[in-house]
């Protein structure tokens, strides 16, 4: 059963850092791996998703890596600004099936 | 030009009654989901439609019913409310019964049971 965990639960940087997030799931059989982002009382907001084939992608700010034989994704904001704030959720799906397991969430706070 | 819009947003009503929220994507997708996000913001799978035929039923209550009169529109209605029903539930869709090109999520639609 594929298990998804993210850690840290909640990060707090000043503005301007570069920061990484970390997802870890427990069964590597992945078909992708789909990155998104979550405001407060709003919905989910696709940011990146890796084929299971891909290394990395890359959009604007924002670099999310695969590593499927270890289990590990990284999404890497550079320069954070204020409006990064939100929590960041990752998800895998697995070879043969159609439905995305979620991650716990990374609480992001990015302070002026 | 809202992708997947969700209605209503919001939901507050009292343990026993009958409710529906409604889904609706106009991106040509064939494939639709119903997602439960409890307290803890823990997203978890309910349901999938696919083309109008059900494809995923993950153990959820039965007093939890999908219905999707067309590939643009799937409904959840749940009898019979609790209070642990309370939570956020979010409508996503597919371009086909696959996760290849990702998810687009809606809005979501906070329920609150009291």
């Amino acid at each position: 059963k594929q298990e998804v965990t993210q850690i840290p639960a909640a990060l707090s940087v000043p503005e301007g850092e570069n920061l990484v997030l970390n997802c870890s799931f427990t069964d590597s059989a992945i078909y992708n791996l789909q990155w998104f982002r979550q405001d407060p009382g709003k919905g989910l907001t696709s940011l990146l998703l890796i084929q299971s084939s891909q290394r990395e992608q890359t959009s604007g700010r924002l670099n999310a890596s695969l590593d499927k034989s270890s289990g590990r994704s990284t999404l890497y904001i550079a320069a954070s600004q204020p409006g990064d704030s939100a929590t960041y959720l990752c998800a895998v799906s697995g070879s043969g099936t159609y439905k995305y397991i979620f991650g716990t969430g990374t609480r992001l706070k990015v302070l002026a | 030009d809202t992708a997947v819009s969700q209605t209503p947003k919001y939901l507050v009503t009292q343990m026993g009654n009958d409710k529906s929220i409604k889904c609706e994507q106009n991106l040509g997708h064939d494939t639709m989901y119903w997602y439960k996000q409890d307290s803890k913001k823990f997203l978890k799978i309910m349901f999938s439609y696919n083309n109008k035929e059900l494809i995923i039923n993950e153990t959820v209550p039965n007093r939890f019913s999908p219905k999707s009169p067309d590939k643009a529109h799937l409904n959840l209605h749940i009898n019979s409310l609790e209070l642990g029903d309370s939570a956020v539930y979010f409508c996503a869709s597919s371009q086909a019964a696959t996760t290849n090109y990702g998810y687009t999520f809606g809005s979501g639609t906070r329920l609150t049971v009291v």
